[in-house]
C-alpha cells in the first residue's frame, strides 16, 4: 500500500513560499495524489491534486516529478493565515488509501 | 459552495450512552464518511458509505455503527459510549464514483466528551 511520509512540521514567514514534501515510494499506476489544508477547529479542506508533473490552482502548486515517488505542495508567498496542518493522500478510485490522512505537516507562519 | 453540516459543535455523554451523531448535505452526493480525530494520530476512516442504505466499515469501525436512510443524512452511533471514544468527529461528503479523484468536502466536527 502506498505509504505517505511528510515533516511533522515547518515554519516560515510572512511573504515566503513554503515547499511541503510528501514521500510515497510505493505509489501504484492508478494513484492520486491530493493534498487537504486544516486550520483549527475546522474540517480539513480540498487543496489540490494531481497525477504527473504540474498543477497549478489560485492557492497552491503541486510538483509531481517523473517517477511519482515523491509531490510537493508550494504555497506562494504565504501569509498568517496559511498557519494550518496540510495532508497529502494517495490512492486510487477502487480502495479506501485515497482516504488515509496521516498526521500530516504542521505549518506555522510568523509575521 | 456544499455544505456539510453537523448537528452538534459540542456534545457531553455519559458512559453506556447511546449516542447520535448526525450529518446532512447539501449538495446530492453519494458519498458520505465519518472520521475521527486524535491529537498524533490525524483523521482515521471509521464508517463510509457510497448509496442509501449501503455502509462500509473504515479502519476503526469497533464500537460504531452508521446508518444512511437518505441520500443527504448519514448518521454515526456509538451503540454504547465509553470514554475512549472522546475525539473530534468529521463528517464529509463527495461526489459520484470513486474516492480519489473527487475531493471530500467537510463539516467542521462535534467534539464529543464522554464522562
Amino acid at each position: 500500500l502506498a505509504k505517505t511520509t511528510q515533516p511533522i512540521s515547518m515554519d516560515s514567514y510572512e511573504g515566503q513560499e513554503v515547499n511541503i514534501t510528501c514521500s510515497h515510494n510505493n505509489i501504484a499506476t492508478n494513484d492520486y495524489i491530493t493534498w487537504y489544508q486544516q486550520f483549527p477547529s475546522q474540517g480539513p479542506r480540498f487543496i489540490i491534486q494531481g497525477y504527473k508533473t504540474k498543477v497549478t490552482n489560485e492557492v497552491a502548486s503541486l510538483f509531481i516529478p517523473a517517477d511519482r515517488k515523491s509531490s510537493t505542495l508550494s504555497l506562494p508567498r504565504v501569509s498568517l493565515s496559511d498557519t494550518a496542518v496540510y495532508y497529502c493522500l494517495v490512492g486510487d478510485n477502487t480502495g479506501r488509501r485515497a482516504l488515509t490522512f496521516g498526521s500530516g505537516t504542521r505549518l506555522q507562519v510568523q509575521p | 459552495d456544499v455544505k456539510v453540516t453537523q448537528s452538534s459543535r459540542y456534545l457531553v455523554k455519559r458512559t453506556g450512552e447511546k449516542v447520535f451523531l448526525e450529518c446532512v448535505q447539501d449538495m446530492d452526493h453519494e458519498n458520505m464518511f465519518w472520521y475521527r480525530q486524535d491529537p498524533g494520530l490525524g483523521l482515521r476512516l471509521i464508517y463510509f458509505s457510497y448509496d442509501v442504505k449501503m455502509k462500509e466499515k473504515g479502519d476503526i469501525p469497533e464500537g460504531y455503527s452508521v446508518s444512511r436512510e437518505k441520500k443527504e443524512r448519514f448518521s454515526l452511533i456509538l451503540e454504547s459510549a465509553s470514554t475512549n471514544q472522546t475525539s473530534m468527529y468529521l463528517c464529509a461528503s463527495s461526489l459520484g464514483q470513486g474516492f480519489s479523484n473527487q475531493p471530500q468536502h467537510f463539516g467542521d466536527g462535534t467534539r464529543l466528551s464522554i464522562l
